[in-house]
């Protein structure tokens, strides 16, 4: 069983579409996660949301809007895509505080042409 | 502003040649500090998560430390299939992951 999925693996559109990253966790956990991957390979923090919460990074975006219609999926939406949005983007989940680490789904490779 | 970083970039070993990685944090109210391997085409895998200075953790060939300001990950007598890069990152008080850019390790046999 997977653990944390997300769909799709890999997601190729033209500037100024709108796209959808799917995630789902089948962990009980309470807090889902956005990253993204650039191509230097940082990863960078986009989104934290639980039940109670949702933190946004401020340099994110506010083309980027996290959606979750319940504890176990947090779905990533794209506005108006541009160049500058290809990167790897990885779903993750955690217990409230992360202290046993965080459990990342395997990404989306987003191209934008 | 939180700050992870990673040193070196790249690292090249030959099997069986041990050697260590590492990871400085200036992190505001830090609640633990994470290693993760990312293999190619993956999501990052949790290692450990250290919490305290003095604190130790290991898995196999792989050994975590930690101190106020870094954290070593010692790799003892590596094998090929350790090759991946290796992350770290820090957990703030916001409970936020700020990640290093990451180690690529590579071990030839």
């Amino acid at each position: 069983d997977t653990a944390v999925s997300q769909t799709p693996k890999y997601l190729v559109t033209q500037m100024g579409n709108d796209k959808s990253i799917k995630c789902e966790q089948n962990l009980g956990h309470d807090t889902m996660y956005w990253y993204k991957q650039d191509s230097k390979k940082f990863l960078k923090i986009m989104f934290s949301y639980n039940n109670k919460e949702l933190i946004i990074n401020e340099t994110v975006p506010n083309r980027f809007s996290p959606k979750s219609p319940d504890k176990a999926h947090l779905n990533l939406h794209i506005n108006s895509l541009e160049l500058g949005d290809s990167a790897v983007y990885f779903c993750a989940s955690s217990q409230e505080g992360g202290g046993y680490g965080y459990t990342f789904g395997s990404g989306t490779r987003l191209t934008v042409v | 502003e939180d700050q992870v970083t990673q040193s070196p970039e790249a690292l090249r070993l030959q099997e069986g040649e041990s050697s260590s990685l590492n990871c400085s944090y200036t992190v505001s109210g830090l609640r633990g500090l994470f290693w993760y391997r990312q293999d190619p085409g993956k999501g990052p895998e949790f290692l450990f998560t250290l919490y305290s200075a003095g604190e130790e953790k290991e898995k196999e060939r792989l050994k975590a430390t930690l101190t106020k300001k870094e954290s070593f990950l010692h790799i003892t007598a590596p094998k090929p299939e350790d090759s991946a890069t290796y992350l770290c990152a820090a957990n703030n008080a916001g409970n936020m992951l700020t990640f290093g850019g990451g180690t690529r390790l590579m071990v030839k046999p």
